[in-house]
């Protein structure tokens, strides 16, 4: 009954290599995100759709491109990894319910590593 | 765009006292304020949220105050226990119904000492 799953959980890779990260939701929602948390912790948003739709692109490489086949699932896709891309990608999803509240449901992360 | 400042960045308390983590934001429109925790090498979980019609909420041991005119809230959990230990994040957005960016402030890491 995983609300929110992302595959693979641990990502170790050499620098130029390109690697992909799925998250699929089985809440309904219809919007999904991409954080990153580096190693100070810090959790900022790189991508967000709506209904499959990219509704928020932040100021990302484009070595980095999100996929949404469908409102369930967001893969992320990275070419060319660099050092710098190590840290951990959280997925997340949430719905508007009108009543004020618009909890993001986490994955559990992908620990990336780039060698 | 929106700005969240979050202090201090750590924290720690003897268990049984209270812990008060404060965040200031910077974009007046926006009108939904979450904390966010998150225990070691797991994902961040909502713990309680506040929009800005309202200016204090409570849960058990959690309660979220927030000031729209200082642009400030604050989280405040009272009676602490060991397994509050964790790194709260702060966070403000102006929901569009659906497509909430949320920006995160840089956590604080809270320990409880026994």
């Amino acid at each position: 009954d995983t609300a929110v799953s992302q595959t693979p959980k641990y990502l170790v890779t050499q620098m130029g290599n390109d690697k992909s990260i799925k998250c699929e939701q089985n809440l309904g929602h219809d919007t999904m995100y991409w954080y990153k948390q580096d190693s100070k912790k810090f959790l900022k948003i790189m991508f967000s759709y709506n209904n499959k739709e990219l509704i928020i692109n932040e100021t990302v490489p484009n070595r980095f491109s999100p996929k949404s086949p469908d409102k369930a699932h967001l893969n992320l896709h990275i070419n060319s990894l660099e050092l710098g891309d190590s840290a951990v990608y959280f997925c997340a999803s949430s719905q508007y319910h009108g009543t004020g509240s618009y909890e993001q449901y986490f994955g559990p992360g992908t620990r990336l590593t780039v060698t | 765009g929106e700005n969240v400042e979050q202090h201090p960045s750590t924290l720690s308390v003897q268990e049984g006292d209270s812990a008060v983590i404060k965040c200031t934001y910077s974009d007046s429109a926006s009108n939904y304020f979450p904390w966010y925790k998150q225990e070691l090498g797991k994902r961040p979980q909502l713990i309680i949220d506040i929009r800005s019609n309202v200016g204090e909420k409570k849960d058990q041991r959690i309660a979220v105050t927030l000031n729209k005119t200082a642009k400030h809230f604050s989280l405040h959990i009272t009676e602490t226990q060991p397994e509050d230990s964790a790194v709260y994040f702060c966070a403000a957005t102006g929901p569009l119904e659906g497509n909430e960016k949320l920006t995160f402030g840089t956590g604080t890491r809270l320990t409880i000492i026994p």
